[in-house]
């Protein structure tokens, strides 16, 4: 089963506008963390936003929120006055049991295509 | 110093070439990591250092060859690819103690083997 799912492979979104890009995730580890990785076509992973399973409140950091709904396993990425610039690919990712010593990768969701049209 | 660097951005082989590819950081981060990572999918682990040992291997095959010589250097070593190996190689790199567990990517690698 995957553990972090993105259900929309693509997206068109008109300047300015708001976008919501899904991701729901699988974990039966009671401390995780969750990710948005934005990768423009140059190929660089960006570091959006973090949400860690504990914290009491959605994260935010400047035009960029999680929505994060713990019994839903639901940590939508909020993009708000979307830019041309935010034209990439958008990943959402898992970290799971960590506790400050273990070394283990993130796992990523598929993917959303999100492309800001004028 | 917050970056990642990965040299070369690209590199082009044929399938009895030996090259290398070469990470480094310098904010002191004990774990890294090579993903690999085809045109349209999400980067996929290959192989974690922590401590500057081989912690994960996701039992890729022989032909890559990781080493992480100090803290600070990640290299995968590559032999006899084949042509499904043309992706784009990212590295990256957290550290152990504290923090989120957030990774720091590298721009990657962008490989191609003929």
């Amino acid at each position: 089963a995957q553990k972090i799912t993105q259900t929309q492979p693509g997206m068109f979104v008109q300047e300015k506008e708001a976008v919501t890009l899904d991701c729901t995730y699988d974990t039966s580890d009671p401390s995780y963390g969750l990710f948005w990785y934005k990768q423009p076509s140059s190929g660089e992973m960006i570091f959006l936003i973090y949400q860690g399973s504990y914290d009491q409140q959605n994260a935010t950091e400047g035009r960029y929120s999680l929505n994060f709904q713990k019994a839903r396993k639901s940590a939508n990425l909020v993009i708000s006055a979307s830019q041309l610039g935010d034209s990439a690919m958008y990943f959402c990712a898992m970290r799971e049991g960590y506790s400050g010593g273990g070394a283990d990768g993130l796992t990523f969701g598929k993917g959303t295509h999100l492309i800001i049209q004028p | 110093d917050t970056e990642v660097t990965q040299t070369p951005k690209h590199l082009v082989m044929g399938m009895t070439n030996k090259k290398s590819l070469k990470c480094e950081q310098h904010m002191g981060h004990r774990a890294m990591y090579w993903y690999k990572q085809k045109a349209k999918k999400p980067p996929e682990l290959m192989f974690v250092y922590s401590y500057e040992k081989l912690s994960i291997n996701e039992s890729v095959p022989s032909r890559f060859s990781p080493e992480c010589p100090n803290s600070s250097l990640l290299n995968l070593h590559l032999h006899a690819l084949q042509p499904e190996d043309s992706a784009l190689y990212l590295c990256a790199s957290r550290p152990l103690a504290g923090g989120t567990g957030e990774l720091f990517f590298g721009e990657g690698s962008r490989l191609t083997v003929l």
